[in-house]
């Protein structure tokens, strides 16, 4: 397994500014993704992080909204850009050891409200 | 649209009852995961099965793949307040290494001491 970290774990936001949410990891691993959750839901796979090259966005997802970067192997960020009411979610975080096996490991998550 | 049916969506009942979460789908997945999430907290696995048909026991909790991998079910024996939380299935597709997952629709648990 690995141990991840976010940064923020909440934050309370106005409208029309950005929040950078930071994922980080104890181990280098070969996937990171990035969800979004919102009250009382499941979760919707925002994007792929990926090193070295640009994110891979799901559908209904665009990198201007949510730009990603992942600098290394062991961290990435998501930028919430020009936010909403509703953005407000908790963002989480994932990686996959790249095993093979699709099995991901999460982070705490960031919960966001904006106002 | 969300692949990953659950039922039943919320579930409440009393400590030591059993239960069964059903999670259903017309796509074959390769992989299966059972996650819980508690309120403030990630999702946090409890088991990957693989193969069509497989059954894995973690102390009270049963989780089955279904033969053709489009289905699986969780069952929980003698329910503690402590298996309160959300239950989610997520199905992965392995596809060239990109170990992506959808998820289902969850299943919000409350035990009743």
């Amino acid at each position: 397994s690995a141990v991840i970290s976010q940064k923020p774990s909440r934050d309370i936001c106005q409208r029309g500014t950005s929040l950078t949410i930071q994922c980080q990891v104890d181990s280098q691993v070969t996937m990171m993704f990035w969800y979004r959750q919102q009250p009382g839901q499941s979760l919707t796979l925002i994007a792929t992080a990926n090193q070295g090259s640009e994110a891979t966005y799901e559908s209904g997802f665009v990198i201007d909204k949510f730009p990603i970067s992942r600098p290394n192997l062991t961290f990435s960020t998501l930028t919430v850009s020009n936010m909403s009411p509703e953005d407000s979610s908790i963002y989480l975080c994932s990686v996959g050891l790249g095993s093979g096996v699709e099995t991901q490991y999460f982070g705490p998550g960031t919960r966001l409200l904006v106002l | 649209t969300q692949l990953l049916e659950q039922s039943p969506q919320f579930l409440s009942i009393q400590e030591g009852e059993n239960l069964t979460v059903y999670c259903n789908s017309s796509s074959v997945f390769s992989s299966l995961q059972w996650y819980r999430q508690e309120p403030g907290e990630g999702p946090v696995l409890l088991v990957t099965v693989v193969t069509g048909g497989e059954v894995k026991k973690l102390k009270r909790l049963t989780f089955q793949f279904g033969d053709a991998r489009k289905d699986s079910s969780l069952h929980i024996t003698a329910a503690q307040p402590g298996d309160t939380g959300l239950y989610l299935c997520a199905g992965g597709r392995s596809n060239f290494g990109n170990e992506k997952l959808t998820f289902g629709t969850g299943t919000r648990l409350t035990i009743i001491p």
